[in-house]
């Protein structure tokens, strides 16, 4: 069956850091991928997406590039800021509304 | 921007009782989602939902779970007798549906139920 791997955390960083948390992942067919990410006491948020193999998704300064080739979906940012800290969670998912498989999510934190 | 909503932000309940939590997804939204997370660990696919029927369920959702759409906007998970071990933050999420597209589901805020 598919299955998302995420690097262990929790991961702590000054701010201004460069970040990078670690996505593989195995799957049957060609999945979608995706970073969500949740703030303490909130929800999941989507972050990025990619939808096919190289695609780059990217938002708010979070990049993350769809590998085919590694199976990796890897999050990075050149700097992070405080309000960065959350718990980030790489998904994958299919076409026709299937459903979507999660990591463990990786805790960040960014210090002052 | 559209957005998935539940009710309520939190439930305590006893060992034993009923429990209903309550979801307004997307108003053009076809497909429907239950996922849990217990605290600390990751998110988990409960059901999907399409056309008033189950689409796909988790070994997870066993006979105490049952899902309804009651009417044109609400979807609801009912746990018929709650165990502590359902002490979790459920999230519903919902899909537009478009045969043939690469979805993104969209999160509601999640239900944080305690179970004592």
């Amino acid at each position: 069956g598919d299955s998302v791997t995420q690097m262990e955390g929790p991961v702590t960083l000054s701010e201004e850091a460069f970040l990078t948390i670690n996505c593989t992942y195995t799957a049957t067919g060609y999945p979608s991928l995706f970073w969500y990410v949740q703030y303490p006491g909130e929800g999941l948020q989507l972050l990025l997406k990619a939808t096919k193999a190289d695609d780059k998704g990217s938002n708010k300064g979070f990049e993350a590039t769809y590998r085919k080739e590694t199976t990796s979906f890897h999050l990075e940012k050149g700097s992070v800021q405080v309000s960065d800290s959350a718990v980030y969670f790489c998904a994958l998912g299919y076409t026709n509304a299937g459903k979507s498989t999660f990591g463990d999510g990786t805790t960040l934190t960014v210090k002052p | 921007e559209p957005e998935v909503t539940q009710t309520p932000s939190h439930q305590v309940t006893q060992m034993g009782q009923e429990v209903i939590l309550r979801c307004v997804p997307i108003s053009n939204h076809l497909y429907f989602y239950w996922y849990r997370q217990i605290l600390g660990q990751k998110v988990e696919f409960l059901v999907s939902f399409y056309n008033n029927e189950i689409s796909e369920k988790s070994e997870i959702f066993d006979d105490q779970f049952s899902v309804e759409r009651p009417d044109g906007s609400n979807f609801t998970l009912k746990i018929r007798s709650t165990k502590l071990e359902d002490s979790a933050m459920y999230f519903c999420a919902s899909t537009l549906g478009l045969a043939g597209l690469q979805e993104t589901q969209y999160f509601g805020p999640g239900t944080r139920l305690l179970v004592l």
